[in-house]
């Protein structure tokens, strides 16, 4: 129940084209969503997060999309660029502490 | 911009050893982390730390797993007796508050031989 499902493993976009990446949970407790983006060699880097309160969030070209009756959760790239290219790791946390449980992450390439 | 700094980079250790992985919170957080990151797996939480006392902790962080804030700006992750198995990414973070944003170090690549 603690699991956090991303799909897909990886993902192949053309330059300028628009990225999708999917994740699922059961635990109606999680209420903390944030989306973390991983360079090799680097920690991840927190990219945009949301709350259940919301269905949507938009930061630049990173857009996340929350269904709370679905329990799903998705990070959409527009206009994807090459320096997009990176692992993604969606994640969440439950309202009683701050542990966070990580989908298994996504390889994105973005080719020019 | 403040950031999470973690040392070693790269740490090779004799399996059976004691090893200590070092990280230097952002200055004004107040809670602290670590996760690890097996090489092509997701990553794991291990324990989070708070007014100088473990506050959540995960079925991977054992009796072999202690954690400790030695001064006002080190957090340390040590392991008592290292197995094969604990060869992996160790991440530190940090955040402002309670369920605040983390904010993640570059990591310690531990190696066990």
């Amino acid at each position: 129940q603690q699991q956090v499902k991303q799909s897909p493993q990886s993902l192949i976009v053309q330059k300028g084209g628009i990225s999708i990446i999917n994740c699922a949970y059961e635990n109606t407790a999680f209420d903390y969503f944030p989306w973390y983006q991983q360079f090799p060699g680097k920690g991840p880097a927190l990219l945009i997060a949301i709350r259940p309160d919301v269905s949507e969030k938009k930061e630049g070209r990173f857009t996340i999309s929350f269904n709370k009756s679905a329990k799903q959760f998705s990070l959409h790239i527009m206009d994807s660029q090459p320096g997009d290219s990176a692992t993604y790791f969606c994640a969440a946390s439950n309202n009683a502490g701050n542990m966070l449980t990580f989908g298994g992450g996504t390889r994105l390439m973005v080719k020019p | 911009e403040p950031e999470v700094t973690q040392t070693p980079s790269h740490q090779v250790t004799q399996m059976g050893q004691e090893v200590i992985l070092r990280c230097v919170p952002i200055s004004n957080h107040l809670y602290f982390y670590w996760y690890r990151q097996i090489l092509g797996q997701k990553v794991e939480f291990l324990v989070s730390f708070y007014n100088n006392e473990i506050s959540e902790k995960s079925e991977i962080f054992d009796d072999q797993f202690s954690v400790e804030r030695p001064d006002g700006s080190n957090f340390t992750l040590k392991i008592r007796s290292t197995k094969l198995e604990d060869s992996a990414m160790y991440f530190c973070a940090s955040s402002e508050g309670q369920r605040q944003p983390q904010h993640f170090g570059d990591g310690t690549r531990l190696s066990i031989l």
